[in-house]
């Protein structure tokens, strides 16, 4: 069964552009989360998606936005860039359905951004 | 607010000695316990979790960890680590009814020769 995959793995970009980062989550995995990773910061939640809506967003500017597809696919778009995005976006899939999500989330490799 | 601290940044200890990684979490609510570990270059995965029942849990890779609610941690230990096990580790809460995860800052384990 293929894991969670993230594309690209690695981009440069400079300030003032945007970038979108695309996530296929693992089949039959309906939720997919994001969460951008920086060192002393630990992992920032970004926002969630189940079946093409956002459930939960975190404390991100509006320029962080996401969308899924019906295939659940998921894509997360970042505008007019500034230094501090330069970062490693993760995304994470899981079985989570209507109710309480218990379970575990699986994690893509990982899309690492330096902004210049 | 829910929040998760790891006390900790890095843990540097001998190969075959006993580690403790530490966790604490602050919530009004019920929650759900995590341990994930990333590898260098590498996404997180799953090394333990605390959902209900028996506070001592036991992952993978000779991991465990155990449920406080009183001292509301969630501590992981292993008893003799292996150069294998240096990595960053995560400890996470998920909120009860909810979808949404807050990780910790990590904890950085350096396993020496």
């Amino acid at each position: 069964k293929a894991g969670v995959t993230q594309t690209p793995r690695y981009l440069i970009k400079t300030r003032g552009q945007q970038v979108t980062l695309s996530c296929s989550p693992i089949s039959g995995h309906r939720s997919v989360s994001w969460y951008q990773q920086t060192p002393g910061q630990g992992l920032q939640f970004l926002f969630e998606y189940f079946s093409e809506t956002q459930r939960n967003k975190g404390n991100f500017p509006g320029r962080f936005s996401g969308r899924q597809f019906s295939n659940s696919r998921s894509e997360m778009n970042v505008s007019t860039l500034e230094l501090g995005d330069s970062a490693l976006y993760l995304c994470a899939s899981s079985l989570a359905g209507d109710r309480t999500n218990t379970g575990e989330l699986f994690f893509g490799e990982g899309s690492r951004l330096t902004v210049l | 607010a829910q929040s998760v601290t790891q006390l900790d940044s890095q843990v540097p200890v001998f190969e075959e000695a006993p580690v403790e990684l530490r966790c604490n979490y602050s919530s009004s609510v019920s929650v759900y316990l995590f341990w994930y570990v990333q590898y260098p270059n590498q996404g997180l995965q799953l090394l333990l979790k605390y959902l209900s029942g028996s506070t001592l849990v036991k992952g993978i890779n000779g991991f465990e960890a155990e449920f406080n609610k009183s001292q509301t941690s969630f501590h992981l230990r292993k008893p003799s680590v292996h150069i294998s096990d240096t990595a960053e580790y995560f400890c996470a809460v998920s909120l009860s009814g909810t979808y949404k995860y807050i990780f910790g800052t990590g904890t950085r384990l350096k396993v020496l020769a």
